[in-house]
């Protein structure tokens, strides 16, 4: 059973150039949880989704950010226009059912913007 | 609301003595609570949780934590250290049982000497 699984590991792109970030969930979860983490600092929330459904953006900056969760294929981490702040490492965390224990989190994403 | 005080950035002990990383917590809520360990460049590997059953929770690698209501907290603990235990420890937590997001402290970086 293969963990969470999140592609690119890493990621360069230029200022003003998209991201598309993927997390595959471990196979029976349902619910996955976007973090940022900038250099030097903790994970900071950024959005809970279930299939099809945006359950708490709360953490999502209002532009150029964007997640889904389709009913088939992964889940992605949409960042438009990108500018040398975004550079972070982004993770994504899955679970079978919400909260508690049953968190699993992948190797994260390592954007760098130029 | 619930939040995490992780109350030292950088620890140092030397191999073979005593670990201790400090965390307090807050939260409106019965939380639950975990400790994550992160390698340079790697993902987030989780050590233990407490999620309303025993007080002292056992983990990997040797740690533990004990709960204790009375004073927020949920240190971490282990007897002896070893080099590869140099890393970022994050203390976490969530609400138990809902669709709560996680909460991650600052981090604490064990430096560990010969």
């Amino acid at each position: 059973n293969a963990g969470v699984m999140q592609n690119p590991r890493h990621l360069v792109r230029r200022r003003g150039q998209e991201a598309r970030l993927r997390c595959s969930p471990m196979k029976g979860h349902s619910h996955v949880y976007w973090y940022r983490q900038l250099p030097e600092e903790g994970l900071k929330f950024m959005v809970y989704l279930q299939k099809e459904n945006i359950i708490d953006e709360s953490g999502m900056p209002k532009e150029r950010f964007s997640a889904e969760f389709p009913k088939e294929g992964p889940s992605i981490l949409r960042i438009q226009q990108v500018v040398r702040g975004d550079s972070a490492a982004y993770f994504c965390a899955s679970s079978p059912g919400p909260g508690g224990s049953g968190y699993t989190f992948g190797s994260g994403t390592r954007l760098t913007v130029v | 609301a619930q939040s995490v005080t992780q109350l030292d950035s950088h620890v140092s002990v030397s191999e073979g003595t005593p670990v201790l990383l400090r965390c307090n917590y807050s939260s409106s809520y019965s939380p639950s609570l975990f400790w994550y360990v992160q390698h340079p460049n790697k993902g987030l590997q989780l050590l233990l949780k407490y999620t309303s059953a025993a007080t002292l929770v056992k983990g990997i690698n040797g740690f533990e934590a004990e709960f204790k209501k009375s004073e927020t907290s949920f240190h971490l603990t282990k007897p002896s250290a070893h080099m590869s235990d140099a890393a970022e420890y994050f203390c976490v937590v969530t609400v138990t049982g809902t669709a709560s997001k996680l909460t991650f402290g600052t981090g604490t970086r064990l430096q560990v000497t010969l």
